[in-house]
């Protein structure tokens, strides 16, 4: 099974500033048949569901803001918000869905 | 719009079972993989189980395995969860998510469900 960790736990962000968050996964994500990687990132405020943000390591999600931003690929992807507000605080969770089982990170932590 | 809406959750005693349900709407039920994922009080998200289209082929988590049993209904839009032999850890809000997966290659879980509480206690 493909391990995903993520970095830091727990950020603390200024509004207007930028949050950073790492995930690695164990092994590469990239489906060489499509040439894209399998690795997805979601938004979950308290109360609430997971939202997806970020498909293929770098697509948001139609409606997504663009100050959310997906980078990377293999094994090592960032999301990037820049200029944080106050509705992204949040648990942000980077997940592989390139093989079963679909293996989330343990999540990130962002706070004012 | 899209719509998945669980149900079925409650307190059930070790060894027991459940059955979850996922009512879903606004898209065409039969072409989505469909997937369960749940999420322990304060923990992180675990996925569980994974179903295609047509339900002939699943997967499971190895903490569920031999355990539950994910199947659809494509008559009737519905996605379940049949869960045996419960434990304590699995404890938990039981989610229903969409898997959109197009020629171009799939996107991950786009729509979820509100999520149905189950727990495990004596």
């Amino acid at each position: 099974d493909i391990v995903v960790t993520q970095s830091p736990e727990s950020l603390a962000v200024s509004l207007g500033e930028r949050a950073t968050i790492n995930c690695k996964s164990s092994q590469s994500v990239l489906l060489g048949s499509t040439n894209k990687d399998y690795l997805a990132w979601y938004q979950q405020k308290p109360g609430q569901p997971p939202r997806l943000l970020i498909f293929w390591a770098s697509t948001r999600a139609p409606g997504v803001p663009d100050r959310f931003s997906g980078s990377g690929s293999g094994t090592d992807f960032t999301l990037t918000i820049t200029s944080l507000q106050a509705e992204d605080v949040a648990v942000y969770y980077c997940q592989e869905y390139y093989n079963v089982p679909f293996t989330f990170g343990p999540g990130t932590k962002v706070h004012l | 719009q899209v719509e998945l809406v669980e149900s079925g959750g409650g307190v059930v005693r070790p060894g027991g079972s459940l059955r979850l349900s996922c009512e879903t709407s606004g898209f065409t039920f039969s072409r989505f993989a469909m997937h369960w994922v749940r999420q322990a009080p304060g923990k992180g998200l675990e996925w569980v189980a994974v179903t295609s289209f047509d339900g002939s082929n699943t997967y499971y988590a190895d903490s569920v395995q031999g355990r539950f049993a994910i199947s659809r209904d494509n008559s009737k839009n519905i996605l379940y969860l049949q869960m045996n032999s419960v434990r304590a850890e699995d404890t938990a809000v039981y989610y229903c998510a969409r898997y959109d997966s197009p020629p171009a290659g799939s996107r991950g879980l786009d729509s979820w469900g509100q999520g149905t509480l189950v727990t495990v206690s004596s």
